[in-house]
């Protein structure tokens, strides 16, 4: 059964620095990977994804992800944070193709103070 | 522009009750979630449909059902609410044949069982 873990549940940044949000996964087949974001009392929306080919994926807002795939990770970096930033983050695999259920982390609490 | 919406937005609610909740998209998507998330938990499956007349349990299952009449819509009830039901509950859906996976989600339900 695949698994996903993130390894801060919270994160706090101040303004223009750099962050990382750790995602690692367990699964024993190819897997998709995915990123969403959370803004506060709203639901989540696809930050980035993972499918096949690069293994360097690029999202909205200036998030990329690099998929890792002896160790199994997939984090999310972002050279300058802003503000706006502030939100959850949840990583997510699904197994290919004919499954289509996502299983989630726990998520990251990422909170950019000025 | 196409949608997935959830109804209501926030319901209060009495122990023993039945509820149910709405989730109506407009993607024409075969795949339909339902979730609940929780401080500490993340997202945690609780049904899935993959079309109509299917429904399949997720990790969470005890307490809720789903039905799915149409590819529009996936209500989730619950058949006599309990304490531990207390949470935010997500609908989300994604295109079978589009074989990425990208879940899209509603802007959740907050229930609260008194």
């Amino acid at each position: 059964a695949q698994s996903v873990t993130q390894l801060d549940s919270q994160v706090p940044v101040f303004e223009e620095a750099p962050v990382e949000l750790r995602c690692n996964y367990s699964s024993s087949v190819s897997v998709y990977l995915f990123w969403y974001v959370q803004y506060p009392n709203q639901g989540l929306q696809l930050l980035l994804k993972y499918l096949s080919g690069s293994t360097l994926v690029k999202g909205i807002n200036g998030f990329e992800a690099e998929f890792n795939k002896s160790q199994t990770s997939f984090h999310l970096r972002k050279p300058s944070v802003h503000i706006s930033d502030t939100a959850e983050y949840f990583c997510a695999v699904s197994e290919s193709e004919s499954n289509y259920k996502l299983t989630f982390g726990k998520g990251t609490l990422l909170t950019v103070n000025p | 522009d196409a949608e997935i919406t959830q109804s209501p937005r926030h319901k209060i609610t009495e122990t023993g009750r039945q509820v149910t909740l709405a989730c109506h998209q407009t993607w024409n998507h075969n795949n339909m979630f339902w979730y609940r998330q929780d401080l500490g938990h993340g997202l945690r499956l609780i049904h899935y449909s993959y079309g109509v007349q299917d429904t399949n349990k997720g990790e969470v299952s005890d307490g809720y059902s789903v039905s799915r009449s149409n590819t529009e819509d996936l209500p989730l009830t619950l058949e006599s609410a309990a304490s531990s039901q207390t949470s935010v509950y997500f609908c989300a859906s994604s295109d079978q044949r589009q074989g990425e996976n990208i879940q899209y989600f509603g802007a959740g339900t907050r229930l609260s069982v008194l």
